[in-house]
């Protein structure tokens, strides 16, 4: 089972408010990423870092915010949600240098009504 | 565009029959990976090709890579139906570590 873990796994929530999904992986892993998934649908990077206080920009824009303080923990934020939100939002991490792939969380699925 | 693109979008089996599914990209790459998802939950990576490889196997899964033709096949021998699930390709081009994910193959296989 992958050592990485995503909370909550279901959150349905109203216009305006502020989220925080969590991320938090126990593997040592320096590399974290966010993706964007709709249901049946590609994958979308929307954040990653390569380690503490590193984080960049994805391929897809989006209106929320990551932070790195912790090499286990790569929080994602919304500071003010909308229904365009809804979507399932995937944690990753992989190694440095190391031609492993990336383990990935089980997901969060974000309802924004 | 998307690197990596599969095909087909979706595939019906019955269980026992081979199931093929194709990535196609469009950079070099320096590794392709696949990686499964079952329905609501995160991707399970399932094997690793570099680019200098032209053939990996792992229990009933046989990927190839055609670098010339900037393909990959993933072969699954055997179905059952625990293998019902999407497939994604995902390439690693050395752009700063990061995949690029296909838009996956749906199988489904029927008991």
């Amino acid at each position: 089972e992958a050592d990485i873990y995503q909370t909550p796994r279901y959150l349905v929530i109203g216009t305006g408010k502020k989220i925080t999904l969590e991320c938090s992986q126990t593997m040592g892993h320096d590399k974290m990423y966010w993706y964007q998934q709709d249901p049946g649908m590609e994958l979308h990077l929307i954040h990653y870092s390569y380690g503490v206080n590193s984080t960049e920009k994805g391929d897809l824009s989006s209106e929320s915010t990551v932070s790195r303080i912790r090499t286990e923990h790569f929080p994602l934020t919304l500071e003010s949600a909308r229904p365009s939100h809804t979507s399932q939002y995937l944690c990753a991490s992989s190694e440095f240098g190391r031609d492993y792939g990336y383990t990935f969380g089980s997901g969060t699925r974000l309802t924004v009504v | 565009s998307q690197q990596g693109e599969e095909d087909p979008q979706a595939l019906s089996i019955q269980e026992g029959e081979n199931a093929t599914m194709n990535c196609s990209y469009k950079t070099s790459i320096n590794n392709l990976q696949w990686y499964r998802q079952n329905s609501g939950r995160g991707l399970v990576h399932l094997i690793l090709i570099r680019s200098n490889e032209r053939e990996k196997h792992s229990g009933r899964l046989r990927v190839t890579l055609d670098t010339s033709k900037k393909s990959s096949s993933l072969l699954i021998t055997a179905s059952r139906a625990a293998d019902t699930a999407s497939y994604f390709c995902a390439t690693d081009a050395g752009n700063a570590g990061k995949s690029t994910f296909g838009d996956g193959t749906t199988l489904t296989v029927k008991p």
